[in-house]
């Protein structure tokens, strides 16, 4: 079974706080998503990855930087963090192709106040 | 742009009784869109329900049915009688292969199924 696993679940942080979310994957899988998720919004993609080293911007990139270090860690970074980045977060990891599935993990509740 | 649009929630349906939650996509960047549906029970992250990558074919799971429709650009999830285990926040998607497998997600629906 495919595993994601996020840190921390949850953060509370300030206005203008910096804060790195953390995703790692067992799986070897190739491809790394970064997506968060708001009421009333389906998840929306952030920023993705097919490799260590490698960064692809997604569809709502603005005031989110990325890196992955491995092929099993991707993170997440807010450099200031904002109240409107307030949100829950998922990581998620895929192989490449029209038959594959994106496992995610658990979330990561993010609050900035 | 890619987008998707499901039933507003939340739905509430007492068990045993059928359900139906309506979804219709619109790929215009995608050549070859794939279609999913994600569920997500409380605490837990999204778990892939079932998926269809061929445009006319049926995909089941767990009771669960989805036909994707390219004419009516359609993939509603069907049961024909829910149990209160399947209440949870059910997501469709549509992918893009060409890229891993990136997903554009609808804005989910909570699903409520009461004894």
């Amino acid at each position: 079974e495919a595993a994601v696993t996020q840190s921390p679940r949850n953060k509370v942080t300030v206005t203008g706080g910096n804060v790195t979310l953390s995703c790692r994957q067992t799986n070897s899988h190739n491809y790394m998503y970064w997506y968060r998720q708001d009421t009333g919004h389906g998840l929306r993609l952030i920023h993705y990855s097919y490799g260590a080293g490698n960064l692809q911007i997604g569809d709502v990139p603005d005031g989110y930087k990325a890196t992955r270090t491995t092929q099993e860690d991707f993170f997440l970074l807010l450099e200031l963090a904002s109240p409107s980045q307030t949100s829950l977060y998922f990581c998620a990891s895929s192989e490449q192709g029209a038959n594959t599935e994106v496992f995610f993990g658990k979330g990561t509740r993010l609050t900035v106040v | 742009g890619d987008s998707v649009t499901q039933t507003e929630g939340p739905v509430t349906v007492s068990e045993s009784e059928s359900l139906i939650i309506n979804c219709t996509y619109s790929a215009t960047s995608i050549a070859y869109p794939n279609l999913f549906w994600y569920v997500r029970y409380p605490g837990e992250g999204l778990q892939l329900l079932l998926k269809v990558i061929t445009a006319g074919q049926k995909g089941s799971s767990r009771g669960f049915e989805a036909t994707y429709n390219k004419e009516t650009t359609s993939f509603h999830l069907q049961k024909a009688s829910v149990q209160e285990s399947d209440s949870a926040v059910y997501y469709c998607a549509l992918g893009d292969a060409s890229s891993g497998q990136k997903l554009v997600f609808g804005q989910g629906t909570i699903l409520k199924v009461y004894l």
